[in-house]
């Protein structure tokens, strides 16, 4: 598609539920990033993937969260039994970079997912 | 790890008035980046910078890269209301991998 699509734009959940937010990136992007957004933060670093494989999953805060990306392309990340202080948007971004290249690493983010634990 | 703080945090304008940020590191940084989020939006992408003492500009925007690689700044010359947004800077040690971002910087402009 034209940019990074996320959905649902909203989700609101209660303590203990499972929840899966999904990621379409722009086509042909291989990087494909997780952040979350807490109010007045910067975006915190979550997961990224090069192809189908993670490469840095150094940023899920706990083992409630995890990411997939079966084929390359859509993500998902999933969180189980949410918890209160995981309610943030959660945002996605895509970029062409490949490994091992240099240059500008340009991400394209989405509108991203406000998740709201009840 | 690796913090990238940010000062002000939060600056209030008149139309007209020039704006700066600042970006700071403890250690000597990559490549830095700058991102633009407007209020209920998503950052955008606005400038890489990769070398030391590097001057980028935009238009009304100016982007510096220390001559130690440990602090960035952004100056918008003559804010406008568009201008309005958080402002980010990110680190990128580069080679398709991930960005820390900084704090941010707020940036409210009235008439």
């Amino acid at each position: 598609g034209a940019g990074v699509s996320q959905t649902p734009s909203n989700k609101v959940t209660e303590k203990g539920k499972y929840v899966e937010l999904r990621c379409d990136p722009i086509s042909g992007h291989t990087a494909l990033y997780w952040y979350r957004q807490s109010l007045g933060q910067g975006p915190e670093f979550l997961i990224y993937f090069q192809g189908t494989g993670a490469a840095d999953d150094s940023g899920l805060p706990n083992d409630r969260f995890f990411a997939v990306r079966p084929e390359g392309s859509v993500s998902t990340l999933k969180i189980q039994r949410t918890e209160r202080g995981d309610s943030a948007v959660y945002l996605c971004a895509s970029s062409l970079m490949q490994s091992g290249s240099s240059g500008a690493n340009v991400l394209t983010f989405g509108a991203g997912s406000r998740l709201t634990v009840l | 790890g690796q913090q990238v703080m940010q000062i002000p945090q939060y600056q209030h304008v008149q139309e007209g008035e020039d704006f700066t940020t600042y970006c700071n590191s403890s250690t000597t940084l990559s490549n830095i980046q700058w991102y633009k989020q407007r209020p209920g939006g998503h950052p955008v992408f606005l400038i890489q910078l990769v070398k030391s003492g590097e001057v980028k500009k935009q238009k009304r925007l100016t982007f510096q890269f220390g001559e130690a690689k440990k602090n960035s700044s952004l100056h918008i010359t003559a804010t406008q209301t568009t201008d309005v947004g958080t402002y980010f800077c990110a680190e990128y040690p580069g080679t398709a991998s991930k960005l820390t971002f900084g704090t941010g910087t707020r940036l409210q402009v009235t008439l």
